[in-house]
């Protein structure tokens, strides 16, 4: 089956602190994770995928084949991260399959 | 137009009516996607076009939904007979064809159309 699972509902940290956003996959065949953000009063955009390896907004995500998961990082949250982060995986045939999503909170 | 461009943005209706959703892509998109998203989920997906045909309608919850996109550019999202549990936003997202390692490519989203129904 594929399915995608974002643990947290809601994570609230303070500003400065790290973060780290949960996300498992079950997929039989090779994978294509991305992150997407949709901030406040704005549409769902993407924020990385994994196989451009990058760092966006001082995120990244590595992924990880033998745990399944491909979890979402940054060391120092900031205000303007507070938003809310789906994980979703590409499932073949260009289909794409979203987790409930995570809702960020960064506290001043 | 810069973006995926959805209308109505809200749409409130009675129990039994008929709807309809449209969608119009970024221009050059030949990929064209309709997803659901209820309250406190993450988008559900509904279909996937590849240019006017629907390459994956598997989402679809029941022949109540159908989805057209009869010249590879705007799509039309239908439901018939609309029940309370169809009350959600749809969501319409567009991408470019993807090629070599990049299987899956970037969706761009519009601001979805949000179904209420009585």
């Amino acid at each position: 089956a594929q399915r995608v699972t974002q643990p947290e509902k809601l994570l609230s940290v303070f500003k400065g602190a790290p973060v780290e956003l949960k996300c498992n996959y079950s997929y039989s065949g090779s994978p294509e994770l991305f992150w997407y953000v949709q901030y406040s009063r704005q549409r769902l955009q993407l924020l990385l995928r994994h196989i451009s390896r990058e760092s966006i907004k001082g995120f990244t995500a590595d992924l990880n084949k033998g745990e399944t998961s491909f979890h979402l990082k940054k060391p120092f949250a900031q205000e303007e991260d507070s938003a809310m982060y789906y994980c979703a995986l590409g499932a073949g045939g260009f289909k794409t399959i979203f987790g409930a999503g995570t809702r960020l909170f960064v506290k001043a | 137009g810069a973006g995926v461009s959805q209308t109505p943005s809200n749409k409130v209706t009675e129990k039994g009516k008929y709807v309809e959703l449209r969608c119009d892509p970024i221009s050059g998109h030949t990929a064209l996607y309709w997803y659901r998203q209820s309250l406190g989920q993450g988008p559900e997906f509904l279909i996937y076009f590849q240019g006017t045909g629907a390459a994956d309608d598997s989402g679809l919850p029941n022949d109540r939904f159908f989805a057209v996109r009869p010249e590879g550019s705007v799509s039309t999202l239908k439901i018939q007979r609309t029940e309370r549990g169809d009350s959600a936003v749809y969501l319409c997202a567009s991408s470019l064809r993807a090629t070599g390692a990049d299987r899956t490519g970037e969706l761009f989203f519009g601001e979805g159309s949000r179904l209420t129904v009585l």
